[in-house]
């Protein structure tokens, strides 16, 4: 049973671009968490999603940040037109329950974003 | 909003000597976790606690959730090299299913 997969691990956009964050849960897993690190900080809280649903979005910037969860295929975190300040470590994590229930959370290795 | 903070923020010790940090949140919750993030790794699941008052032991580590479940600790005995890393906990709000996580706290263990 393979971990959580992040890809790219790494992914340089100039400002402007496009970067799109892919991250396939482990299997089993219906419920996906996504994190944003800055360099020396802590895990901001992005979003929640499950299964073709966004269930809690209050983490992610209004503009030009989106995610989705198809019912086939890997979660996406789309960043339009990225800026500097969009540089981090982005994670994601899965688990096969709510959070409430108790669910841990397995992390991916994590993309490491650099717009230049 | 939902907030769980920690402290401290950094932590220097000298291996053998004892590390704890505390982890406050500003809601009740419904369970509490801790991860493990070596430098340059991703989070590491180490537990969870979710009765109020409970206490749970790994070799050298304990783990304790706070009677009225706001607060939590954890606790390495005689830290070792390996212990090196930044350690969170998380915590899902009462009556939500999110996963919230504190601010960290970065042992550095001198050897």
């Amino acid at each position: 049973n393979a971990g959580v997969m992040q890809n790219p691990r790494h992914l340089v956009r100039r400002r402007g671009q496009e970067a799109r964050l892919r991250c396939s849960p482990m299997k089993g897993h219906s419920h996906v968490y996504w994190y944003r690190q800055l360099p020396e900080e802590g895990l901001k809280f992005m979003v929640y999603l499950q299964k073709e649903n966004i269930i809690d979005e209050s983490g992610m910037p209004k503009e030009r940040f989106s995610a989705e969860f198809p019912k086939e295929g890997p979660s996406i975190l789309r960043i339009q037109q990225v800026v500097r300040g969009d540089s981090a470590a982005y994670f994601c994590a899965s688990s096969p329950f709510t959070a409430g229930r108790g669910g841990e959370a397995f992390f991916g290795q994590g993309t490491r974003l650099t717009v230049v | 909003g939902q907030q769980v903070m920690q402290i401290p923020q950094y932590q220097h010790v000298q291996e053998g000597e004892d590390f704890t940090t505390y982890c406050n949140s500003s809601t009740t919750l419904s369970n509490i976790q801790w991860y493990k993030q070596r430098p340059g790794g991703h989070p590491v699941f180490l537990i969870q606690l979710v009765k109020s008052g409970e206490v749970k032991k790994q070799k050298r580590l304990t783990f304790q959730f706070g009677e009225a479940k706001k607060n939590s600790s954890l606790h390495i005995t005689a830290t070792q090299t390996t212990d090196v890393g930044t350690y969170f906990c998380a915590g899902s709000p009462t009556g939500a299913n999110n996963l919230f996580f504190g601010t960290g706290t970065r042992l550095t263990v001198i050897p």
